[in-house]
């Protein structure tokens, strides 16, 4: 079956543009989540809904970042007012199975000029 | 809170050699799952093996092995026969089990495999 989608693969702006990166899980699965990887580091917790529940924006790292999450399945991921230090490679994640494993997307590489 | 340290930035092995790459964890959770997760460069994070705190047998998933320890807080992976296609990064995460909330991360480890 199909995995996680994420698109655009690749997004280059200008600083102070806004951007959205959007996410498609795998079907059935009800929680997703967002996570940021800068160049050689590892994986940055942003964002994570769970079905109808009030979602967990604990690692935003600032009121430029929002998330919303439309019918239960499709997230956009939002940054307004980009800043440099905003580039960095945006993975998207859906978790199931019976491990309750979280499976990503290819990401979303994004470039602030 | 969780941590998860892994302390070798980068492994070299030979083609069809064994590697252990290592990973040590902390965390106050009672019950708690381990992850591995490769990343190729083309930079999507692939699912390899899972570990729960209560398993009594260590993982193993084709040729990869999970050599869990829970006294000392370990959980290497293990790789046997390494192929050239195994060279990436590799991470290990965790995650209390009582809640599905994020995966905590290491720093991860580029492994290269040698011809």
């Amino acid at each position: 079956g199909a995995g996680v989608s994420q698109s655009p693969s690749n997004k280059v702006t200008e600083k102070g543009k806004d951007v959205e990166l959007r996410c498609d899980p795998i079907s059935g699965h009800t929680a997703l989540y967002w996570y940021r990887q800068s160049l050689g580091q590892g994986l940055e917790f942003l964002i994570y809904f769970q079905g109808n529940s009030a979602p967990d924006k604990s690692g935003l790292p600032s009121d430029r970042f929002s998330a919303e999450r439309t019918g239960g399945s499709v997230s956009t991921l939002t940054i307004q007012r980009t800043q440099q230090e905003d580039s960095a490679v945006y993975l998207c994640a859906s978790r199931g199975g019976a491990q309750e494993t979280q499976y990503f997307g290819p990401g979303t590489r994004l470039l602030v000029l | 809170a969780q941590k998860i340290t892994q302390t070798q930035p980068g492994m070299f092995v030979q083609e069809k050699e064994a590697v252990t790459l290592d990973c040590t964890y902390d965390t106050s959770d009672p019950s708690y799952g381990l992850f591995w997760y490769k990343q190729p460069s083309s930079g999507e994070m692939i699912f390899l093996i899972y570990q729960g705190s209560y398993d009594q047998q260590n993982a193993t998933e084709g040729r990869y092995s999970l050599n869990f320890q829970k006294a000392r807080k370990s959980a290497n992976l293990v790789i046997s026969a390494s192929q050239l296609g195994d060279s990436a990064m590799y991470f290990c995460a965790m995650r209390p089990i009582t809640s599905y909330g994020k995966l905590t991360f290491g720093q991860g480890t580029i492994l290269t495999v040698h011809p």
